[in-house]
């Protein structure tokens, strides 16, 4: 099956720091990655659409100054949180579509302190 | 709006039985539905997708429904182990390749 990593699995920062997160398609390749974003005991919501070649798009209420995506290769989307603060933190899950369905990171749990 | 409700929060059951957890849609015609798993700590995994023009799907001791009129999906797992206790989502899509809506997910445990 299609696998999807994340790195880093764990981050803690300081306040008013940038945080990158990679997430990479391992054996296939992927135009369009998505990110997420899930707090305890909620669902899943959607962030942005990562494009590769193109701008991101993001979903309403999402800041693209403060979370800054670059979809640097078919394999390769970023997202970057910049100076976060403590209600960033939360657990950020990419994912990429492959044939008919999705196949998601292991996920990065962010701590901005 | 759209709106996915996974109506169980939360589901106990013994091992060996059959586990039933549901999905209902509202203002959304999806092409496909989807089941994940997700542990705690991680990212969901996914387990079976159905299509619109699909009643019924299985896989090992796994099946679902689909049922466009009643806007309603149906996730079994039968003869349950503690191994599959998790929490399940269920998610939307209506074109392959498009990001998903998810339900809040329910949370099943299953005890020896």
């Amino acid at each position: 099956g299609a696998v999807v990593s994340q790195h880093p699995s764990r981050v803690i920062c300081k306040s008013g720091t940038s945080v990158k997160i990679e997430c990479r398609s391992l054996d296939f390749q992927a135009t369009t990655m998505f990110w997420y974003r899930q707090f305890p005991k909620q669902s899943l919501m959607l962030m942005a659409t990562s494009n590769e070649g193109s701008k991101a798009t993001y979903e309403q209420g999402v800041e693209k100054d403060k979370f800054l995506i670059n979809h640097a290769s078919l394999t390769l989307s970023t997202l970057t949180v910049t100076s976060a603060h403590p209600e960033d933190s939360s657990f950020y899950i990419c994912s990429a579509p492959f044939l008919e369905t999705q196949y998601f990171g292991p996920g990065t749990r962010l701590l901005v302190l | 709006s759209q709106k996915i409700e996974q109506n169980s929060e939360a589901l106990n059951i013994q091992e060996g039985k059959t586990a039933t957890l549901t999905c209902n849609y509202t203002n959304y015609s999806p092409a496909y539905l989807q089941w994940y798993r997700q542990d705690p700590g991680r990212g969901p995994v996914f387990l079976l997708l159905i299509r619109e023009n699909e009643k019924e799907k299985r896989k090992e001791r796994l099946k679902v429904t689909f049922d466009t009129t009643l806007k309603q999906s149906l996730f079994h797992i039968t003869a349950s182990q503690p191994a599959d206790s998790a929490t399940y989502l269920c998610a939307l899509d209506n074109q392959a390749g498009t990001a998903l809506i998810f339900g809040k997910g329910t949370t099943l445990s299953v005890s020896s």
